[in-house]
């Protein structure tokens, strides 16, 4: 089945640009979605179709998509940022196609 | 607005079945997939299954077909999850989340989440 790699976590100051990688076999021919998670809470969806952003998702939440890997990238990067990114595709076609990545824990210093 | 109101938290002993509900409002129930995903303790999220509230079609993975049974009440546009013989693997958070008007949509809207703790 489909394999989607993230690093565990990622640290970043206040003000800073954090970028989140998700890696998987030619992830950029797939669509790939973001999903914020703050503890204790459900997801939420911060980018869909590698680069869309939902209403009420601030403009400093950005995706792009190529190659092996999908990056989120969070500009300014504000203590309320501070949770779990999980990056999900769609396998088409396979047993499994509904795919999440490991998730990245973003720690704001 | 959307919603999704999901059923409270279960204890159940291994080899008993959970049946989950996910009360939507807001939209037209039947023009959306329904999925659900899971995260046990301090882990990250997996996908379970899909279902097309339209015609009561469902997809799952190999590992939980044998288990898994998806179901609606168009009546009340609730979506239900039910899973069979649980073992104390299946302790987790159960999301239900609005999908798209497809099978590959992204997942939109969320509900809050059901414990089902499995314990003997």
């Amino acid at each position: 089945s489909y394999v989607l790699t993230q690093p565990p976590s990622v640290s970043v100051a206040p003000g800073q640009t954090a970028r989140l990688t998700c890696g998987g076999n030619n992830i950029g021919m797939r669509s790939v979605q973001w999903y914020q998670q703050k503890p204790g809470q459900a997801p939420v969806e911060v980018i869909y179709y590698d680069s869309d952003r939902p209403s009420g998702i601030p403009e400093r939440f950005s995706g792009s998509n190529s190659g092996n890997t999908a990056t989120l990238t969070i500009s300014r990067v504000e203590a309320g940022d501070e949770a779990d990114y999980y990056c999900q595709v769609w396998d088409n076609g396979s047993d499994h196609p509904g795919v999440f990545g490991t998730g990245t824990k973003v720690t704001v210093l | 607005q959307v919603q999704l109101v999901q059923s409270g938290a279960e204890v159940k002993k291994p080899g008993a079945s959970v049946k989950v509900s996910c009360k939507t409002s807001g939209y037209t129930f039947s023009s959306y997939y329904v999925s659900w995903v899971r995260q046990a303790p301090g882990q990250g999220l997996e996908w379970m299954g899909w279902m097309n509230p339209n015609n009561g079609d469902t997809g799952s993975p190999q590992k939980f077909q044998d288990r898994i049974t998806m179901t609606r009440d168009t009546a009340t546009t609730t979506a239900y999850m039910q899973l069979n013989s649980l073992k104390s693997g299946d302790t987790a958070v159960y999301y239900c989340a609005r999908g798209g008007g497809y099978k590959y949509g992204h997942f939109d809207f969320w509900g809050q989440g059901t414990l089902v703790t499995v314990s003997s």
